[in-house]
């Protein structure tokens, strides 16, 4: 029974397109994240989501919106799509917000592997 | 702006043998540490913590230290076994968490 579910797995897409990644936890979590793999493997935050509420928005483009219906679920639609913005994108949810805490670290999807051509 | 490093992309040890792999930090706020493995295709699960009113955390053939003073903080595992073989992943806290870039292990048979 997979925790963290994000679909699609792959996704490759052309330049100015938009696309939506899903992202579905069955944790029972209070707090959802989406973070970007880059092509130096650094995993960075982007938002986080808290009973439907955002709590972070690092820096990135406003082309990229989360959308939560509810707290079991946190999409992300990317508006306008750059060759910059390939990466592999993971999904995450915790218990208690930031996982810093013992009995709270992050659960992650498998991720999704965006290509823009 | 990395807050979280791991200077060594890859380790290479041979089985039965202690793997130790290094992190280092210069938030002075973190106040939780993490490591987390990744193998391919499939995304970061959690391995082990440690409070940064600690020194060290054991859990089984994972070892997590931390020094707080050199902001420095190793995961050892031993006896290191070919399914070890994986990204390893250092995340600190201190409410929102920050990851390194990973050190891919190998172990050897």
């Amino acid at each position: 029974d997979t925790a963290v579910s994000q679909t699609p797995k792959y996704l490759v897409t052309q330049m100015g397109n938009d696309k939506s990644i899903k992202c579905e936890q069955n944790l029972g979590h209070d707090t959802m994240y989406w973070y970007k793999q880059d092509s130096k493997k650094f995993l960075k935050i982007m938002f986080s989501y808290n009973n439907k509420e955002l709590i972070i928005n690092e820096t990135v483009p406003n082309r990229f919106s989360p959308k939560s219906p509810d707290k079991a679920h946190l999409n992300l639609h990317i508006n306008s799509l750059e060759l910059g913005d390939s990466a592999v994108y993971f999904c995450a949810s915790s218990q208690v917000f930031g996982g810093s805490s013992y009995n709270s670290p992050l659960h992650f999807g498998n991720g999704t592997r965006l290509t823009v051509t | 702006d990395q807050q979280v490093k791991q200077n060594s992309p890859s380790l290479s040890v041979q089985e039965g043998r202690i793997s130790i792999l290094n992190c280092d930090y210069t938030n002075s706020m973190f106040d939780y540490f993490l490591w987390y493995k990744k193998y391919p295709a499939e995304g970061p699960t959690f391995l082990i913590s440690i409070s940064s009113i600690k020194d060290k955390n054991e859990d089984g053939r994972f070892t997590v230290f931390l020094n707080k003073s050199a902001k420095h903080l190793s995961l050892h595992i031993v006896p290191s076994q070919p399914g070890d073989s994986a990204v390893y992943f250092c995340a600190a806290s201190s409410g929102d968490m920050r990851f390194g870039a990973g050190t891919r292990l190998t172990v050897k048979p």
